[in-house]
């Protein structure tokens, strides 16, 4: 059983619906990240958050939103998505942002994400 | 922007047989990670490395940080079916707090 859990496991919506991904960390962890898998693309970093912090916004459109509510829990909030968002949406949580260099880092299964 | 280029793109082998991928950058790192990413799943993490030369095994699996530090490889012996998946090359951008990672070679296994 997975410590990082993403739902919804699958999504689509159309361009102008509204809808969110959630992610929950049950291990205490303090730092907690979106990164976006696109076919035959590396991992990108989206959003980082540090102690529910925003510390890194990666150049990220405005139609993504995110938003982390407590340590444990982190949603990505999405409005007037293009057909090119669609992706896999991952979620990790590390012990702090140190985890960069161990590369403790947690991922969650994905949201994959079909926009219409 | 920066880079992490993984060759080959993809694999597709015989059960028992042994995998060599490696990973190059541009730029300096002086940390190198390994990670796959089974069907269905998130990155795991398989080796950290941290030292110019530094060879490090987890398993069958054996990785090593190049001596130029703008590259890293990563070895499989004796592959099994479960080791399906991608696996990517990752490291931290110098002076930044971001984790980028590698374009992934995927790996095929047949019995």
């Amino acid at each position: 059983e997975t410590g990082v859990t993403q739902t919804p496991r699958h999504l689509v919506m159309g361009m102008t619906n509204k809808k969110s991904l959630k992610c929950e960390q049950h291990l205490g962890h303090n730092a907690m990240y979106w990164y976006k898998q696109s076919a035959k693309k590396p991992l990108e970093l989206m959003f980082v958050y540090s102690l529910e912090e925003r510390v890194e916004n990666n150049s990220v459109p405005s139609r993504f939103s995110p938003e982390c509510p407590n340590s444990s829990h982190l949603f990505l909030h999405l409005h007037t998505l293009q057909p090119e968002d669609s992706a896999l949406y991952l979620c990790a949580s590390s012990q702090d942002r140190g985890a960069i260099y161990t590369g403790e880092l947690f991922f969650g299964e994905g949201s994959r994400l079909t926009v219409l | 922007g920066q880079q992490l280029n993984q060759s080959p793109q993809s694999m597709f082998i015989q059960e028992g047989e042994d995998v060599s991928m490696n990973c190059t950058s541009s730029s300096i790192f002086n940390t190198w990670l390994w990670y796959k990413q089974d069907p269905g799943e998130g990155p795991v993490l398989l080796i950290a490395l941290y030292k110019a030369g530094e060879l490090t095994s987890n398993g069958r699996l054996t990785a090593q940080f190049g001596i130029t530090r703008k590259d890293s490889f990563l070895n499989i012996s004796a592959s099994i079916p479960s080791d399906v998946g991608i696996y990517f090359c990752a490291g931290p951008l110098y002076n930044t707090d971001k984790l980028i990672f590698g374009t992934g070679t995927r790996l095929q296994v047949f019995p």
